[in-house]
């Protein structure tokens, strides 16, 4: 069946620090990819996706690029702010458009320290 | 951009009672919707998906007597978790589709079953 995997946190890093937060996956097919980040008190919201093999989805200075070949989604950013604390869920859907359900992984809570 | 109410954020309710969650999209029709539940430190687990004038469709191992989903209008869900019981403690988010970026959640309801 279809399942994604992400690394296991917590994360800790101080400002300005590079980010990397794996994320692979399994499925059939020509999923859609999608990072999903929940602030404190927050709902999820989306950060950014990618449809196809070797599409780079980017947003405020994330970015993750759809790896077919090693079945992989990682998220990066160059330097992160304090800001940039939460939990980021990687996630996919085997549907197209946004009719069928995302299939998320567990979680992982990013904590940045000034 | 699209907007998801739901409500309430945290609920605290005695065994034995049922518990209402209610998920509004605010300035969109939401066709589907579908209701998650995430234990603490596991990824949310779709319970059920939820099509406005249709039966919902439950996920395996998910009683449709005990959680009780109802779409009666293109911006309204609600879950209802009848005889909560200390193990139906949880956090339920609730997602609806939207032409934009695809998903869009709710802040998510805590649920404490004393």
């Amino acid at each position: 069946g279809n399942s994604v995997t992400q690394m296991e946190g917590p994360v800790t890093l101080s400002e300005e620090a590079f980010l990397t937060i794996n994320c692979t996956y399994t499925a059939t097919g020509y999923p859609s990819l999608f990072w999903y980040v929940q602030y404190p008190g927050e709902g999820l919201q989306l950060l950014l996706k990618a449809t196809k093999a070797d599409d780079k989805g980017s947003n405020k200075g994330f970015e993750a690029t759809y790896r077919k070949e090693t079945t992989s989604f990682h998220l990066e950013k160059g330097s992160v702010q304090v800001s940039d604390s939460a939990v980021y869920f990687c996630a996919l859907t085997n549907y197209g458009g946004s009719q069928g359900n995302l299939i998320f992984g567990k979680g992982t809570k990013l904590s940045v320290k000034p | 951009g699209a907007v998801v109410s739901q409500h309430p954020s945290w609920v605290i309710c005695k065994s034995g009672t049922s518990v209402k969650i209610e998920c509004r999209s605010l300035d969109f029709q939401a066709t589907t919707m579908f209701w998650y539940r995430q234990f603490p430190k596991q990824s949310l687990m779709l319970m059920a998906t939820s099509n406005e004038g249709s039966k919902a469709t439950y996920e395996q191992g998910v009683e449709k007597d005990k959680f009780l989903i109802n779409h009666a209008s293109l911006t309204l869900s609600t879950l209802t978790v009848t005889s909560a019981h200390p193990e139906d403690s949880s956090f339920y988010i609730c997602s609806a589709s939207n032409r934009l970026d695809g998903y869009t959640f709710g802040s998510g309801t805590r649920l404490t079953v004393v």
